[in-house]
């Protein structure tokens, strides 16, 4: 299982959109519409932000968006925040009960 | 709100193992999966496995195969990820995550312990 492929790091300014893109295989992200997207704070554990490819959890401001087309989902997050500011990693289902995690995306607010 | 408490820090020797816990705040995992992650430094986040305590059924990711065993105490709704023949690679914060969905070890989770640092060092 190899992780899903990430931008190492995206950045925009306040009030600005940014999409993270996660790039895997026929065998996980192409086939299964189980993809999840984590934000991790510096010395936190992780947050579920999106599951299922596009729900988002009711704590979850819409400003969070999942979608998928192919191989390849993405988190697109609308008007940028100061807060938003966070590494942020995406997760498929890999098959046979197992998962597999993308290699994170810093995201900076300029 | 539903909280993991998971033990706290440890420091091995090359080649011993390691046993972390993970304990609800409330009543039991009541068959949701429970997941372990972990996050070495200056890496992302990797999984390891994943059971569902009521059931005792468990999955592993392929290279943790052979040395990483996930366990459970229905009667103290604890979970447990041991390893062994650790290294230095295995140096990382150690996290257990609740999954969203009943008896689905497919997809997310929702609800994350607040993390247990392993050091691997002689």
């Amino acid at each position: 299982q190899s992780a899903l492929t990430q931008p190492a790091s995206v950045s925009g300014s306040p009030g600005q959109s940014i999409t993270i893109s996660c790039t895997g295989t026929s065998s996980d992200v192409g086939t299964y519409a189980l993809v999840s997207w984590y934000q991790q704070l510096p010395g936190k554990a992780p947050k579920l932000v999106i599951f299922d490819v596009s729900k988002r959890p009711s704590d979850i401001s819409d400003r969070f968006a999942g979608s998928k087309s192919g191989n390849t989902a993405s988190l697109t997050i609308s008007g940028l925040q100061a807060e938003d500011e966070a590494d942020y990693y995406c997760c498929s289902y890999a098959g046979s009960q197992t998962l597999v995690f993308g290699g994170g995306t810093q995201l900076t607010v300029l | 709100q539903f909280q993991l408490v998971q033990s706290g820090a440890e420091v091995r020797e090359p080649g011993s193992s390691v046993k972390v816990s993970c304990k609800p705040s409330g009543d039991s995992f009541s068959g949701f999966p429970v997941g372990w992650v972990r996050r070495a430094p200056g890496q992302g986040l990797e999984w390891m496995g994943g059971m569902i305590p009521m059931f005792g059924t468990t999955t592993y990711a392929q290279r943790f195969q052979g040395r990483l065993t996930l366990t459970s105490d229905e009667s103290t709704s604890t979970a447990y990820m041991e390893l062994g023949s650790l290294t230095s690679e295995d140096t990382a914060v150690y996290y257990c995550a609740r999954g969203g969905e009943l008896y689905d070890m497919t997809g997310y989770y929702s609800y994350w312990g607040q993390g247990s640092l392993v050091t691997v060092s002689s």
